[in-house]
């Protein structure tokens, strides 16, 4: 069992370009989470997603942040005309189950470092 | 809303020395708790969870905590700390919702192990 993979660990743009970053979940896995770790702070939830739905994306940002699940591949993190302040390290996480049937443990990737220069 | 403190940002200890890291949690009803370490460049690891019963709960790593809903606390001990233990250690309160069992997380609080 490979784990959440994802890619790429580290990523470097230009202020103004667009940043991508993927995520795979464990296998057998259909929930998605991601999080964002500022520097010296803790993670903190930005998106929840299923396969081809959003359910909850009260932590994103609202501007140039989106995020995509397809039914085939990976879960995509898009930010757009990137900046400074986007610098940070992006968790995955995934689960196998839905909230309805109890807690869930989340299990995480080794996160995607952006810097933005 | 649910919220996490973790009033300590830096703890430092000597090898073989006994640890506690706090944390404090803010919720309605009965949270679930967990414990996660994160090494320096690496993801998180799950160290222990807390949904409910016994509140005493053993994880892995010789690392325990206690959940006392009256000080709304969940500390994470270990009796004799290791130099392998120095890392990041992040609190978490999840909710069973109907929307998703999202996470929120305390601000981490970083161990150095001294020999």
């Amino acid at each position: 069992n490979a784990g959440v993979m994802q890619n790429p660990r580290h990523l470097v743009r230009r202020r103004g370009q667009e940043a991508r970053l993927r995520c795979s979940p464990m296998k057998g896995h259909s929930h998605v989470y991601w999080y964002r770790q500022l520097p010296e702070e803790g993670l903190k939830f930005m998106v929840y997603l299923q396969k081809e739905n959003i359910i909850d994306e009260s932590g994103m940002p609202k501007e140039r942040f989106s995020a995509e699940f397809p039914k085939e591949g990976p879960s995509i993190l898009r930010i757009q005309q990137v900046v400074r302040g986007d610098s940070a390290a992006y968790f995955c996480a995934s689960s196998p189950r839905d909230s309805h049937s109890g807690a869930n443990v989340l299990t995480f990737g080794a996160g995607s470092r952006l810097t933005v220069l | 809303a649910q919220s996490v403190t973790q009033p300590d940002i830096h703890i430092t200890v000597s090898e073989g020395a006994s640890l506690e890291l706090r944390c404090n949690y803010s919720y309605g009803a009965t949270p679930y708790l967990f414990w996660y370490v994160q090494s320096p460049g690496q993801g998180l690891q799950l160290l222990l969870k807390y949904f409910s019963g016994d509140t005493l709960v053993q994880g892995i790593k010789g690392f325990e905590a206690e959940f006392k809903r009256s000080q709304s606390s969940f500390n994470l001990r270990k009796p004799s700390v290791h130099w392998s233990d120095a890392a990041e250690y992040f609190c978490a309160v999840g909710a069973n919702r109907l929307n998703g069992n999202k996470l929120v997380f305390g601000a981490g609080t970083i161990l150095r192990v001294k020999s």
